[in-house]
């Protein structure tokens, strides 16, 4: 089955500095890489995704790389506010595989005043 | 106007009890899951059902059961509760199969915690 690792697990950064949190996959069949923002207290929520057949995307602050090849993806915010600290997921599927989304551990991202 | 909805918020419970979650959506979705989140964050799926037919059936203990009365609610029973179990426990629907790459929607969870 799919295996994803995620890095950082804690990163701490300055209001306004930018943050990159990084993942690894190990099936490379899967094609649908999404990330889910968790605020304390809440349900995971989807605030950007990719598919294999893209490179890169963008939403205002946030945007997402992928490289097939090396098998990782990235989560990037620029321009951080207090209100982006939370937990972040990244997740991997196989697309018409029997196993539903694989997820990292999640990475705690703290935004220092 | 509640999305996902999951009932209780937070559960204390005995060893060796038996308890229930139950879960709503009004989204449509013809999809349900449940995840487990435990004490480290990690969230791993547990079940997952397609118009009340289970899909996935993760490596789960068989005291652990859900029930689809109608696609808008899949239901989570837990029997013999044992301290490992404690978690939070998430409820989410998708428009389409999860396997078919379909934005998940998951409730507020529901903290069970067994002593």
């Amino acid at each position: 089955g799919e295996n994803v690792e995620q890095h950082p697990s804690t990163l701490s950064v300055q209001e306004g500095d930018s943050a990159v949190i990084k993942c690894t996959y190990s099936d490379s069949a899967s094609n649908y890489f999404p990330w889910y923002k968790q605020e304390l207290g809440k349900g995971p929520q989807l605030i950007i995704d990719i598919r294999s057949n893209v490179g890169e995307k963008k939403d205002q602050r946030i945007a997402v790389t992928l490289n097939k090849t090396a098998k990782h993806f990235s989560l990037h915010i620029t321009e951080t506010q207090p209100e982006d600290s939370a937990v972040y997921f990244c997740a991997a599927i196989t697309g018409g595989g029997a196993d539903g989304l694989t997820f990292g551990k999640g990475t705690h991202l703290i935004i220092q005043p | 106007d509640t999305a996902v909805s999951q009932t209780p918020k937070y559960l204390v419970t005995q060893m060796g009890n038996d308890k229930s979650i139950k879960c709503e959506q009004n989204l449509g979705h013809d999809t349900m899951y449940w995840y487990k989140q435990d004490s480290k964050k990690f969230l791993k799926i547990m079940f997952s059902y397609n118009n009340k037919e289970l899909i996935i059936n993760e490596t789960v203990p068989n005291r652990f059961s859900p029930k689809s009365p109608d696609k808008a609610h899949l239901n989570l029973h837990i029997n013999s509760l044992e301290l490992g179990d404690s978690a939070v426990y998430f409820c989410a629907s998708s428009q389409v199969p999860e396997r078919n790459t379909g934005e998940l929607f998951f409730g507020e969870g529901s903290r069970l915690t067994v002593l």
